[in-house]
């Protein structure tokens, strides 16, 4: 079946610094990727998405590119805020299959 | 315009007891979808709602686990006979229309505690 494996949290940073949060995913068919970002005390919202290979999704300043090849969609960031501390999902929908299929999630801390 | 909204936002319960959990989506959207959060499980599928189509009951973890979607709108999650690891947040999601592309609007989520 379908699965999304995310690297473990948490992950802290220092306020600018570069952030990488790894995704790969496994799926039988030609999935669309997501990344979902939950604030302390808030739900779920969407934060950037791709539908096929190579297609770049961006938001916000966050950045990931679907790899087909290394199915992968890896969140980046080039200068990490306060404001982005967060649990970021990654998430697929698989073809025929509606539904999300969630990684574990990661929890960012940035420190100022 | 007015988001996904969830009641109650908390509920605490004893086991064996029966609870319903709510589910307004936002208007026009066809699409609605309840998950799970928990501790053990993370983020689990459990049913979804496309139209008047068939639901998707795929992802419910037992028959104790029932939902239905009147007029194509509200949705209610029913779990009979609570036992703990029922324990979880409730999230509700609704989107345009089911498909890969459709962004899914997620609720606030209500929290069940299960005594």
């Amino acid at each position: 079946g379908d699965s999304v494996t995310q690297m473990e949290g948490p992950v802290t940073l220092s306020e600018e610094a570069f952030l990488t949060i790894n995704c790969t995913y496994t799926a039988t068919g030609y999935p669309s990727l997501f990344w979902y970002v939950q604030y302390p005390g808030e739900g779920l919202q969407l934060l950037l998405k791709a539908t096929k290979a190579d297609d770049k999704g961006s938001n916000k300043g966050f950045e990931a590119t679907y790899r087909k090849e290394t199915t992968s969609f890896h969140l980046e960031k080039g200068s990490v805020q306060v404001s982005d501390s967060a649990v970021y999902f990654c998430a697929l929908s698989d073809t025929g299959r509606r539904a999300l299929t969630f990684g574990s999630g990661t929890r960012l801390q940035v420190q100022p | 315009g007015a988001g996904v909204s969830q009641s109650p936002s908390n509920k605490v319960t004893e086991k064996g007891k029966d609870v319903e959990l709510r589910c307004d989506p936002i208007s026009g959207h066809t699409a609605l979808y309840w998950y799970r959060q928990s501790l053990g499980q993370g983020l689990e599928f459990l049913i979804y709602f496309q139209g008047n189509s068939a639901p998707d009951k795929s992802g419910l973890p037992s028959d104790r686990f029932s939902a239905e979607r009147t007029g194509g709108s509200v949705s209610t999650l029913t779990i009979q006979r609570t036992q703990q690891e029922d324990s979880a947040v409730y999230l509700c999601a609704s989107s345009l229309k089911a498909g890969d592309n459709n962004e899914q609007f997620f609720g606030p989520g209500t929290r069940l505690t299960v005594l």
